[in-house]
């Protein structure tokens, strides 16, 4: 049980361009959804944090207008990178918390590796 | 802030040797721990967590993990390392109140040697 899965796993796309970023929990439903950064070797940042039907809250730092994201329902969150350029190249991991479950208790998914050439 | 330390980036440990890996972390109230492991371009997998009760924590893989207040530790340890053991391990804590949400620290990369 608690699995969260993620698509794309990898995508390369031209810089200029928006790429989206699908995270879904598959066997249940997810009050609050986590973005995470992973730069090459080095660990996890926090992005933002979504709960569905809500804006999102970002980290500081983290720019809002580049990093869009969306939780439309209790399963599914996105996550689109606007007019990305290589900087933006990096690991994406999303991970779900529970509804009903323990408030500290994060799923995670298996990450979508974004180059941007 | 919350903050969490590996203590090093990079530990090597012959096959059947003692793993430990070492955790730090900062808070006056105790938190919910976890460490975790990522093999190459995967996501994260729970090894083990500390919520409440028993301070030491056994978790998969041979693995277990001692919540230690008074040093703000959790050390990850395992009594004899195998070859596939060789990965990259996440300590996080999460605040018990509030968001919740994890603060990562810098990851240890165990190295495993034949």
């Amino acid at each position: 049980g608690a699995v969260v899965s993620q698509h794309p796993s990898r995508v390369i796309c031209k810089s200029g361009t928006s790429v989206k970023i699908e995270c879904r929990s598959l066997d249940f439903q997810a009050t609050t959804m986590f973005w995470y950064r992973q730069f090459p070797k080095q660990s996890l940042m926090l992005m933002a944090t979504s709960n569905e039907g809500s804006k999102a809250t970002y980290e500081q730092g983290v720019e809002k207008d580049k990093f869009l994201i969306n939780h439309a329902s209790l399963t599914l969150s996105t996550l689109t990178v606007t007019s990305a350029h290589p900087e933006d190249s990096s690991f994406y991991i999303c991970s779900a918390r529970v509804v009903g479950g323990a408030t500290y208790e994060q799923y995670f998914g298996p990450g979508t590796r974004l180059t941007v050439t | 802030a919350q903050s969490v330390t590996q203590l090093g980036s990079h530990v090597s440990v012959s096959e059947g040797a003692l793993v430990l890996l070492r955790c730090n972390y900062s808070s006056s109230v105790p938190p919910y721990l976890f460490w975790y492991v990522q093999y190459p371009n995967q996501g994260l997998q729970l090894l083990l967590k500390y919520t409440t009760g028993a301070t030491l924590v056994k978790g998969i893989n041979g693995f277990e993990a001692e919540f230690k207040k008074s040093e703000t530790s959790f050390h990850l340890t395992k009594p004899s390392a195998h070859m596939s053991d060789a990965a990259e391990y996440f300590c996080a804590v999460s605040e018990a109140s509030g968001t919740y949400k994890y603060i990562f620290g810098t990851g240890t990369r165990l190295k495993v040697l034949a």
